[in-house]
């Protein structure tokens, strides 16, 4: 079966830095997207990674690598409002979106 | 500068009853997607649309029927409500050539509740 691993749940204080992780056993792999997801709110897009490597885009850098079927997301100077659920998603063979659970990201002042 | 909406945010439904989620787009968008979230799990697709007249059932498509008659719009069709179908349902499009690849544009959401 197809699967998408990440943690429940993780804590950081604010202005510190969190990584993310996410791996990922699917049949195929054509991508995979992180998305940011507020309380109460929809998920709203943050990267796309398909080839190997880190992207980096602001405070916000996403690493991919797909020998080993691993990804994280890499949050630098952290604010409250990062404070959100961080969703994981890989697109299979079939060009199907693949969710991870989601991780819950808790900023302490 | 609308994006996708759907409608309604909230609704309590009795069980057996009826209903359709409204969604709409205005982006010209050629995917349309309907996924539930439940607490603590990832998001599952119920309905997905590569194009107007093009539907195909998802992971969880029992209890749940679509249309797609036009690029805009892709109504949810709830029929015989069951509490298992208690959710936020999210409706979602994207503009790819070939499956998802493209960023996903989500909706606000519609919590159900069937008692």
């Amino acid at each position: 079966g197809q699967n998408i691993d990440q943690p429940t749940e993780m804590t950081a204080t604010e202005g510190a830095i969190v990584q993310i992780n996410c791996t990922y056993q699917t049949s195929g792999f054509n991508g995979l997207f992180w998305y940011q997801q507020h309380a109460g709110e929809a998920p709203t897009f943050l990267s796309y990674n398909v080839l190997d490597g880190l992207e980096e885009k602001g405070r916000f850098s996403s690493f991919l690598s797909r020998s080993k079927g691993y990804s994280y997301l890499l949050l630098k100077e952290l604010q409250m409002k990062d404070s959100a659920s961080y969703l994981c998603a890989v697109v299979d063979s079939n060009y199907q979106l693949i969710w991870g659970a989601g991780t819950k990201l808790i900023i302490k002042p | 500068n609308a994006g996708v909406t759907q409608t309604p945010k909230f609704r309590i439904l009795k069980i057996g009853q009826s209903m359709t989620l409204q969604c709409t787009q205005d982006m010209n968008h050629n995917y349309m997607y309907w996924y539930r979230q439940d607490p603590g799990m990832g998001l599952k697709l119920i309905y997905y649309s590569v194009g107007a007249g093009i539907t195909d059932k998802g992971e969880v498509p029992n209890g749940y029927n679509v249309s797609r008659s036009t690029t805009e719009d892709f109504p949810l069709r709830l029929e015989l409500a069951a509490p298992s179908q208690t959710s936020v349902y999210f409706c979602a499009s994207s503009y790819a050539l070939q499956g998802p690849i493209g960023e996903l544009f989500f909706g606000e959401g519609s919590r159900l509740t069937v008692l």
